[in-house]
């Protein structure tokens, strides 16, 4: 099915340093999701966008619904140990009478080193 | 209460058992979800329910059977699993319109099929 372009895939930083995340798809969103999953756990909502343009702080990350409604991007800042995980970007379209249905990245799985 | 809560967390079936992976949620939404995830991969849809009704069936072979009691219930019924099915099952609601559509997760079931 339809996939996001999510980068990087993978990084390495120190602790304490900015992450930078992003996912751009080739047709428009009415929802730009940012998930975390923890090893063997569900993913857990960390911010939702609904307006382009939008931006979004939920305590050290930001998040942005980029203008052309084609793109999101997610800054983590001051990195801890605990942002250890793999962040997912979900775009959605919601259809009429119905749940909205998620359309994924690929991942970007985050190791931080203490 | 943004809890989706899902049981088992662990569930060992050989390929001739049967058995039911059960999902709640009491935050009033109408949609709710069944995704599969294999390890390090976006999560995959496979059905959606809005309105305790089937809305979407992503070509989700037969051996899995979804089941809506009532609008806080999901179930997953496994017949005649193959052992490529052994997963992260991850269920997950919404509300159901136009806007705050986002999908809050739960802690999944970790399927294997032996």
């Amino acid at each position: 099915g339809q996939q996001l372009n999510q980068s990087p895939q993978s990084m390495f930083i120190q602790e304490g340093e900015d992450v930078s995340m992003n996912c751009t798809s080739s047709s428009i969103f009415n929802t730009w999701l940012w998930y975390k999953q923890d090893p063997g756990e569900g993913p857990v909502l960390l911010i939702a966008l609904y307006k382009a343009g939008e931006l979004t702080s939920n305590g050290r990350l930001t998040a942005q619904f980029g203008i052309t409604r084609k793109d999101s991007f997610l800054n983590i800042s001051a990195s801890i140990p605990s942002d250890v995980g793999i962040y997912f970007c979900a775009g959605q379209r919601p259809v009429y009478n119905q749940g909205g249905k998620l359309i994924f990245g690929q991942g970007t799985e985050l190791s931080v080193k203490p | 209460d943004t809890e989706v809560t899902q049981t088992p967390k662990h569930l060992v079936m050989g390929m001739t058992n049967k058995k039911s992976l059960k999902c709640e949620q009491h935050m009033g939404h109408r949609a709710m979800y069944w995704y599969k995830q294999k390890a390090k991969k976006p999560p995959e849809l496979m059905f959606v329910y809005s309105y305790e009704k089937l809305s979407i069936n992503e070509s989700v072979p037969s051996r899995f059977s979804p089941e809506c009691p009532n609008s806080s219930l999901l179930n997953l019924h496994l017949h005649a699993l193959q052992p490529e099915d052994s997963a992260l099952y991850l269920c997950a609601s919404s509300q159901v319109g136009r806007g705050n559509t986002e999908a809050f997760f739960g802690q999944g079931t970790r399927l294997t099929v032996v």
